[in-house]
């Protein structure tokens, strides 16, 4: 149980385009998702919360406009990257909330802009 | 503010032994959830044990334990009988009784020499 899946698993796009990440729950109804940023050889860093129904709470320094989260229902959340530059290439992890306490976590998706 | 600490950037251990990750956090609150969790090469984020404040008995994975030492806020983990499939980066994290963000350590990279 408390599978989450994330798509695409990796990408690669021209500077300015946009790239859209998905993040499922599989096995169970997530109220909340969570979008972190990983760089190297670093821990996560929380980007923003997304709430289905309700718009996303981002963290300082993160720009709303910039990456747009929609969770349009209990087992989705979807991630926007709008207008990619290079220094937007990272790895992205969604979590969903399972229960009150744990979060599982997706695969991740590394996204390289050229 | 809530922190987590891991002082261990990198751990070694000999396959078959036993390994020891040092955690400790800085909170005022009582009630909370420990975590520990681990990302492999290929980056997913695996939960391996979880810790409830109010308990004190140790959690306990199979080959995973904790030792749990509120007072001190100390959450160390053993491992036990340690495999090559061990290895990875473990981070610890801590969650608020009342909060869904999870605060992360640093991450310890764990080797296992065979």
């Amino acid at each position: 149980g408390a599978v989450v899946s994330q798509h695409p698993s990796r990408v690669i796009c021209k500077s300015g385009t946009s790239v859209k990440i998905e993040c499922r729950s599989l096995d169970f109804q997530a109220t909340t998702m969570f979008w972190y940023r990983q760089f190297p050889k670093k821990s996560l860093m929380l980007m923003a919360t997304s709430n289905e129904g309700s718009k996303a709470t981002y963290e300082q320094g993160v720009e709303k406009d910039k990456f747009l989260i929609n969770h349009a229902s209990l087992t989705l959340s979807t991630l926007t990257v709008t207008s990619a530059h290079p220094e937007d290439s990272s790895f992205y992890i969604c979590s969903a909330r399972a229960g009150e306490e744990t979060q599982y976590f997706g695969p991740g998706t590394r996204l390289l802009v050229l | 503010a809530q922190t987590v600490t891991q002082s261990q950037p990198e751990m070694s251990v000999q396959e078959a032994e036993t390994v020891t990750l040092s955690c400790t956090y800085d909170t005022s609150e009582s009630d909370y959830y420990l975590f520990w969790y681990k990302q492999p090469p290929s980056r997913q984020m695996i939960l391996v044990i979880r810790q409830e404040a109010y308990k004190q008995q140790n959690a306990t994975e199979n080959r995973f334990s904790v030792n749990f030492q509120k007072a001190a806020k100390s959450f160390s983990l053993k491992i036990s009988d340690s495999q090559l499939g061990d290895a990875a980066m473990y981070f610890c994290a801590y969650k608020e009784d009342s909060n869904y963000q999870l605060i992360w350590g640093a991450g310890t990279k764990l080797i296992i020499k065979p």
